[in-house]
């Protein structure tokens, strides 16, 4: 199976700009996942998304937002950027195994803010 | 919220050495997954303990989940310079959803 891809991979943006990143899950999928890696913060939950419904949502302002198509495509937005949004955005798809998801990240858009 | 807490920040080791990072949860999860992150890379999936006290073995990496489901550590036995790059853990807590809490992560560093 193919895995997890994301586009693009990097973006350069600029203070106040938005930005639509785009997520493929594996096939067969139907849950991705968004996370936010920074050096400060680590990996942050951002949101995740299963059937087309947003099923589950971190801590982040209403700036980033999120959808799923029904091929299982997931994009996320991200409006109003700032400087601290410069971060690598990962996705990550999910799959049952044995009655528990199992999480395959994509190799990530590295985002940078100026 | 759930916080996941992981421990050592960083580890440097000559090879050969042994290696173990610990993972405390503050409650109590449903599994728990292990990553591990190359420098520059993405985060690739390692293993899910779902069992109370499980133990499983990949190789030189032997994964262990508390009797309590809070805890998980994972011990690299007679470490190489290909077992370099930083080792997440990540809760899943009820619901068994995509939703994972991911600790700080733990870098290692092999000297050859």
């Amino acid at each position: 199976k193919a895995g997890v891809t994301q586009t693009p991979r990097y973006l350069i943006k600029t203070r106040g700009q938005q930005v639509t990143l785009s997520c493929s899950p594996i096939s067969g999928h139907r849950s991705v996942s968004w996370y936010q890696q920074t050096p400060g913060q680590g990996l942050q939950f951002l949101f995740e998304y299963f059937s087309e419904t947003q099923r589950n949502k971190g801590n982040f302002p209403g700036r980033f937002s999120g959808r799923q198509f029904s091929n299982s495509r997931s994009e996320m937005n991200v409006s109003t950027l700032e400087l601290g949004d410069s971060a690598l955005y990962l996705c990550a798809s999910s799959g049952l195994q044995g009655g528990n998801y199992e999480q395959y990240f994509g190799p990530g858009t590295r985002l940078t803010v100026t | 919220g759930q916080q996941v807490m992981q421990i050592p920040q960083y580890q440097h080791v000559q090879e050969g050495e042994d290696f173990t990072t610990y993972c405390n949860s503050s409650t109590t999860l449903s599994n728990i997954q292990w990553y591990k992150q190359r420098p520059g890379g993405h985060p690739v999936f390692l293993i899910q303990l779902v069992k109370s006290g499980e133990v499983k073995k990949q190789k030189r990496l032997t994964f262990q989940f508390g009797e309590a489901k809070k805890n998980s550590s994972l011990h690299i036995t007679a470490t190489q310079t290909t077992d370099v790059g930083t080792y997440f853990c990540a809760g899943q807590g009820s619901g068994n959803t995509g939703k994972l809490i991911f600790g700080q992560g733990t870098t290692l560093q092999v000297k050859p």
